[in-house]
């Protein structure tokens, strides 16, 4: 399985609601990544998870929350979201090695819209 | 930030016709990995390079690792219609642990 999958496809959320993003990885990775990426733009990078510990955070908003319950799954909880936080949601995972460490894998994403 | 100067920005051409993208930076990198991206799709990894001079090749695409570790480039030949997307060259420097810096991106338009 090289997959990685997101659920949902798409999301469509007020101002006030509170919603969760997920993705699954079965390539026995233990890095896993939140990006964030406007249209026609790169992905930006938003958390890392190594060994399920959070080792990044690039100064997120805590609007934004996300989880690790373990290796193989990731969450990001959304709540009081902004306009402006609409964009495409994308995962990936990596091994954590020397070689391979930064061979991202992304997931087809969740296109989120905020009203 | 630290910035990857990717050109060209967008790129139109003829279906057959070879395709030339590349990535250059002011820093060194010990990795570069090319990506595509479909619209409404996520990145999918094309090549990853991991050694000054490197030249991979996958299928119609082959890349280069530049022998000054500032540079990347990517070449398709023979274009076909599915090659339609846009190509985002990422590297990782040895100091920014997990974290890929991206170019701007190469939106290919091939025309049958």
């Amino acid at each position: 399985d090289t997959e990685v999958t997101q659920t949902p496809k798409h999301l469509v959320m007020g101002m006030t609601n509170k919603k969760s993003l997920k993705c699954e990885q079965h390539m026995g990775h233990r890095a896993m990544y939140w990006y964030k990426q406007k249209a026609k733009k790169p992905p930006e990078l938003m958390f890392v998870y190594s060994y399920e510990k959070l080792s990044i955070n690039e100064s997120v908003p805590s609007r934004f929350s996300p989880e690790c319950p373990n290796s193989s799954l990731l969450n990001l909880h959304l709540h009081a979201l902004q306009p402006e936080d609409s964009a495409l949601y994308l995962c990936a995972s990596s091994q954590v090695n020397m070689v391979s460490y930064n061979e991202q894998f992304f997931g087809p994403g969740t296109r989120l819209t905020v009203l | 930030g630290q910035q990857l100067n990717q050109s060209p920005q967008s790129m139109f051409i003829q279906e057959g016709e070879d395709v030339s993208m590349n990535c250059t930076s002011s820093s060194i990198f010990n990795t570069w990995l090319w990506y595509k991206q479909d619209p409404g799709e996520g990145p999918v990894l094309l090549i990853a390079l991991y050694k000054a001079g490197e030249l991979t090749s996958n299928g119609r695409l082959t890349a280069q690792f530049g022998i000054t570790r500032k540079d990347s480039f990517l070449n398709i030949s023979a274009s076909i219609p599915s090659d339609v997307g846009i190509y985002f060259c990422a590297g990782q420097r040895e100091t920014s642990g997990s974290r890929l810096t991206f170019g701007e991106g190469t939106q290919l338009t091939v025309n049958p």
